[in-house]
């Protein structure tokens, strides 16, 4: 089955605690994307990588690391998380950035809580 | 100002009901713009998609772009009860996808 998965579903955790969120694609999809969501917020772009050892900023980076050393792999990584970090995030995938080969599919996200 | 507005409803209406949720945005260089559809405790699947000025219809649905006045909708016909979700307008430049704070609905039967 074609999917995005992350891991783990749900985390809680403490501050200054280094953890990671891993989130794979079997599509052979070339972008992959980092987004976390907020109450009144809604969505914003963390981090994406439009391919393997290319990554670029979004719009809410602070706090945050990634790296795309494979294809399928995009992990997000807090080196040092803040209670601020508490969110839901949601890793996506598409197959391209041209037209609507940039339709991103979604994994099931993963909630957060930094104590 | 952000980059794209939603009105975050919530937007409450009956069954069969026409429903017209909006988005403005303020960059001109947006290329593409989507809706976007999340369930409860769900990530987001994509719902509409187009890059040009006018309408696009989907069966119930049609999305409309006006770039001139920095504008889209979706409208949703004949709303039935599954249609109940957070709507969420996205436009894409150059690998960023920038979202609004979505429109939570519910239609009642």
């Amino acid at each position: 089955e074609a999917q995005v998965t992350q891991n783990p579903r749900y985390l809680i955790t403490v501050t200054g605690k280094k953890l990671t969120v891993t989130c794979s694609q079997n599509m052979n999809h070339e972008y992959m994307s980092w987004y976390r969501q907020d109450p009144g917020l809604g969505l914003r772009q963390i981090y994406y990588s439009m391919n393997v050892e290319v990554t670029d900023k979004g719009d809410v980076p602070e706090g945050y690391k990634v790296s795309r050393k494979e294809k399928r792999n995009f992990p997000l990584i807090l080196e040092s998380p803040s209670p601020n970090q508490t969110s839901l995030y949601f890793c996506a995938s598409s197959p391209g950035t041209s037209g609507i080969y940039n339709e991103q599919f979604f994994g099931p996200g993963t909630r957060l809580t930094v104590l | 100002q952000k980059e794209v507005e939603q009105d975050p409803g919530p937007l409450s209406v009956p069954e069969g009901a026409i429903v017209s949720l909006n988005c403005t945005y303020s960059n001109s260089a947006f290329q593409y713009f989507m809706w976007y559809r999340q369930y409860s405790r769900k990530g987001p699947e994509l719902l509409m998609y187009t890059y040009s000025s006018g309408n696009k219809e989907d069966g119930r649905f049609t999305a409309q772009v006006d770039k001139s006045s920095k504008y889209i909708s979706l409208f949703i016909r004949d709303s039935q009860p599954s249609d109940s979700a957070t709507y969420l307008c996205a436009l894409y430049q150059g690998g960023k996808l920038i979202f609004g704070q979505g429109t939570e609905l519910s239609v009642k039967p």
